[in-house]
């Protein structure tokens, strides 16, 4: 069974810029997560998807932060402008259900200057 | 508001020991607690969880143990072996399968 993809798995750019992370999560599970993890830190949720709808993206910074779930599979999160404090590893994951064991991607590491 | 706190931030241990982890939670609506590990350039995985019905789960060299009243858990690892060296995190998650809220990782280094 394959994994969670994610690309690029490293993405440098300048404060103001622009980035966009792709995440395909594994074949048939319907809840999809997208997490920032800050260097020494636990992952923090950013938004979690059910099918193509969004369940919670409470902590999602919506000035700058969006993501979508096209037709409830491929999902991509996108920084716009990016900040120097957005520097962290985004990971994505999925899972069968949401009550069902959460299956985490490789990550995007980003490094914004 | 950290919701869940997580002891020590890292941690050495010679090959043959008991690693041992813990955290302390403090939201009463958290009922699943999982333990992931991390090695570096990979995401985390899920390494063992339990619900709070129970107070000890234990599969192979891990085991949870589970303190209700105390709002604490933590994570034994028998036996530590090089290749457990990675970061773990313990997680509480809200009913009806709500929001994962994780710790903020405890580095484990197993010497050889």
């Amino acid at each position: 069974e394959a994994g969670v993809a994610q690309s690029p798995r490293y993405k440098i750019i300048e404060k103001r810029q622009s980035v966009a992370f792709w995440c395909n999560p594994i074949s048939g599970h319907a809840t999809l997560y997208w997490y920032q993890q800050i260097l020494g830190q636990g992952p923090k949720l950013l938004i979690q998807f059910q099918n193509n709808g969004v369940v919670d993206d409470s902590q999602l910074p919506k000035d700058r932060f969006s993501a979508e779930r096209l037709k409830g599979v491929d999902s991509t999160l996108k920084i716009q402008p990016a900040k120097l404090e957005d520097s962290a590893v985004y990971l994505c994951a999925s899972s069968l259900v949401a009550v069902n064991e959460q299956f985490f991607g490789p990550g995007t590491r980003l490094t914004v200057l | 508001q950290q919701q869940v706190k997580q002891s020590p931030q890292s941690l050495i241990v010679q090959k043959g020991g008991i690693s041992i982890i813990n955290c302390a939670y403090e939201n009463t609506a958290f009922d699943y607690f999982p333990w992931y590990q991390q090695f570096p350039g990979k995401g985390p995985a899920l390494l063992i969880a339990i619900r709070p019905d129970v107070s000890e789960k234990k599969e192979g060299r891990f085991t949870i143990s589970f303190n209700k009243s105390a709002k604490q858990f933590s994570l034994h690892i028998m036996d530590s072996q090089p290749g457990d060296s990675a970061t773990y995190f313990c997680a509480a998650r809200g009913t009806n399968a709500g929001k994962s809220t994780f710790g903020d990782g405890t580095t484990l280094t197993v010497k050889p």
